[in-house]
């Protein structure tokens, strides 16, 4: 069974330090894997899609990195400001089950 | 541009009581996914929709029964409601196929009593 972990729960940082979000899994045969942000009391927003090819993506001050042999990705937010405040997840498609599944999130709180 | 829209967005209900919820995606996704969220376990999946006509069992289906009325709908029916079912429900759709990516809605969020 496919394990999806986001190491640490919670996490807090001054505005202006970079983030570093973990993701890993047990199981490297994936199609990809996707970052979400969710706000309180809201749905989930797609942030990057790292294809299973691919060993990074980047959209603006946000860079995943992908490593399958070692089942890990990573999501850096460079300068981190008080709006990226959120819970950030992490979901692989796995190929022998074709549906996403997720970790259970980080909780972000980045401070004035 | 509406992408995945669920409704309601708040329900209480009794235990015992029934009710469906409503999504609706115009991207014309074939898949379409219902899951659950609940604290500190991530989202969960409650069942899977490749295509029209066509539901899968998902991690955690108990409880549950789903229609996949066409390609835009998925509904989700609670029969029999229960204070383990409190919880945010959310709906998701995506292309199929190997490289997809998955877009949710505002979610459910539902408590029993």
């Amino acid at each position: 069974k496919q394990e999806v972990t986001q190491i640490p729960a919670a996490l807090s940082v001054p505005e202006g330090e970079n983030l570093v979000l973990n993701c890993s899994f047990t199981d490297s045969a994936i199609y990809n894997l996707q970052w979400f942000r969710q706000d309180p009391g809201k749905g989930l927003t797609s942030l990057l899609l790292i294809q299973s090819s691919q060993r990074e993506q980047t959209s603006g001050r946000l860079n995943a990195s992908l490593d399958k042999s070692s089942g890990r990705s990573t999501l850096y937010i460079a300068a981190s400001q008080p709006g990226d405040s959120a819970t950030y997840l992490c979901a692989v498609l796995r190929v022998s089950w074709g549906k996403f599944q997720f970790g259970a999130g980080t909780q972000v709180v980045v401070t004035p | 541009n509406a992408g995945v829209t669920q409704t309601p967005k708040f329900q209480v209900l009794k235990t015992g009581q029934s009710m469906t919820l409503q999504c609706a995606q115009d991207m014309n996704h074939n898949s379409m996914y219902w899951y659950r969220q609940d604290p500190g376990m991530g989202l969960r999946l409650i069942y899977y929709s490749a295509s029209e006509g066509t539901t899968d069992k998902g991690e955690v289906p108990n409880g549950y029964n789903v229609s996949r009325l066409n390609k835009r709908e998925f509904s989700l029916r609670l029969e029999s409601a229960a204070p383990s079912q409190t919880s945010v429900y959310f709906c998701a759709s995506s292309e199929s196929g190997l490289n997809t990516e998955a877009f949710f809605g505002q979610g459910t969020r539902l408590t029993v009593v």
